[in-house]
């Protein structure tokens, strides 16, 4: 089984901030990870495919980067919205997911 | 615009069977989809179940595979769950989802979840 190790746990950060989230997998997956944002009580969102794939109507603001074992979420100009829980998944073997990053409100 | 609804009972008991279906409308499971379950709870976070495509092929996740079966009604466009002697570790809300063939694999549509509890 490849693990998904996220970080940081929780985040917090304002209207307007960048920021980055983190997540390495324990063998190397190419770039065969995706990035979901999931809000209470609602299905993970696919945002980001690929690695680096924006999957479409995900706005402009979201991107990923990485390969191998170690990628990168980053959020520019964070907006209200964007406040939510985001996971990877890698897509290289049995799927598995990262345990989440909570992007709270400062 | 695909969409994805699960239903099914909320409650199961101990030693139990846990059954769900996951009815598709603006695709057909016949398509060159896979169509898959995947699970939430505070306690293992999301963890994939198992998945099925049109052609017959069904894949498990190993740490479930003695427990699980999946299966597809293509006449009413729906597939399914069964998980049998449940525990109060099965507690969760289980989701239905689409997956893409091309690589990389991810999960572009999902239901909107179910949760079931296991308890006496």
């Amino acid at each position: 089984d490849i693990q998904m190790t996220q970080s940081p746990s929780s985040l917090s950060a304002s209207v307007g901030d960048r920021v980055t989230i983190t997540c390495r997998a324990s063998r190397s997956i190419s770039t065969s990870l995706n990035w979901y944002q999931q809000k209470p009580g609602k299905a993970p969102n696919l945002l980001i495919y690929g690695a680096s794939s924006l999957q479409g109507g995900v706005p402009s603001r979201f991107s990923g980067s990485g390969s191998g074992t170690d990628f990168t979420l980053t959020i520019n100009s964070l907006q209200p919205e964007d406040f939510a829980t985001y996971y990877c998944q890698q897509g290289d073997s049995t799927p598995s997911f990262g345990q989440g990053t909570k992007l709270e409100i400062k | 615009q695909v969409q994805l609804q699960e239903s099914g009972p909320g409650l199961v008991k101990p030693s139990g069977t846990l059954s769900l279906t996951c009815a598709v409308s603006g695709d057909s499971i016949s398509s060159h989809y896979w169509w898959n379950w995947v699970r939430q709870s505070p306690r293992k976070g999301l963890e994939w179940i198992g998945e099925i495509h049109h052609s017959g092929s069904i894949n498990y996740n190993p740490s479930l595979k003695s427990r699980v079966t999946i299966l597809a009604d293509k006449s009413r466009n729906q597939f399914s769950l069964k998980l049998t002697s449940v525990t109060a570790a099965d507690t969760a809300v289980y989701f239905c989802a689409r997956k893409g063939v091309e690589a990389p694999c991810r999960f572009d549509s999902w239901g909107q979840g179910t949760l079931v509890t296991v308890s006496s």
